[in-house]
């Protein structure tokens, strides 16, 4: 079985300053991970998706993460957070096969402010 | 745009009724997901077909069911309704079977309201 765990369900940064969203996930195999976005009133959007390959994985709208498998975590990034970014983020975990579920991290909603 | 498309986009409903939702996938895509999406409880998956099968169950409540048809748009229904139905539902869908590192493309969402 698999599972996410998002670390703070809000956060709140400057325009200008540095998002950090945090990620950690249990599995017994290695996963397939994502991170979702959602606007509101919109149904959720894909940021970026880790599969296998290289750890540092980049997605839309200036965002990154790194896989770090010794620390179990998928923390998502962007150096610079602009208004736009307020959103909520969800975190989400796979696994290979065909009969694999996505398991998704109770969310993490982002305030820029001024 | 996801290209999944999903009406109506809010039902108002009194408790005990039934409603239908109703989801088109991308095009291309065989899987379809249901997902409920509340204050309390997050986002939690009901039920995914694929090709017209029931592929996985989740959370979904003996008073709720789904099909796909062979056209392969899906339908959700909602039966005797009570207040904690209240939600946003979510369909999404996916090229394969399990989801492995596909991603799911998710509709806007229907928002249902049981007064």
């Amino acid at each position: 079985a698999q599972s996410v765990t998002q670390l703070g369900s809000h956060v709140s940064v400057s325009e200008g300053a540095l998002v950090l969203l945090r990620c950690n996930y249990s599995s017994s195999v290695p996963p397939y991970l994502f991170w979702y976005v959602q606007y509101p009133n919109q149904g959720l959007q894909l940021l970026l998706k880790y599969t296998t390959g290289a750890t540092l994985v980049k997605g839309i709208n200036g965002f990154e993460a790194e896989f770090k498998k010794s620390e179990t975590s998928f923390h998502l990034t962007k150096p610079s957070a602009h208004m736009s970014d307020a959103a909520e983020y969800f975190c989400a975990v796979s696994l290979t096969g065909t009969a694999s579920k996505l398991t998704f991290g109770t969310g993490t909603r982002l305030q820029v402010t001024l | 745009d996801s290209g999944v498309t999903q009406t109506p986009k809010h039902l108002i409903t009194a408790t005990g009724q039934r409603v239908t939702l109703r989801c088109s996938p991308r095009s291309g895509d065989l899987s379809v997901y249901w997902y409920q999406q509340s204050l309390d409880q997050g986002l939690q998956f009901l039920i995914q077909y694929y090709n017209g099968e029931e592929r996985a169950k989740g959370n979904i409540l003996e008073r709720f069911s789904a099909q796909q048809f062979p056209d392969l748009h899906s339908e959700l229904n909602l039966s005797s309704l009570e207040l904690g139905d209240s939600a946003l539902y979510f369909c999404a869908s996916s090229t394969t079977a399990g989801t492995g590192d596909s991603p799911l493309h998710f509709g806007n969402g229907t928002r249902l309201t049981v007064t």
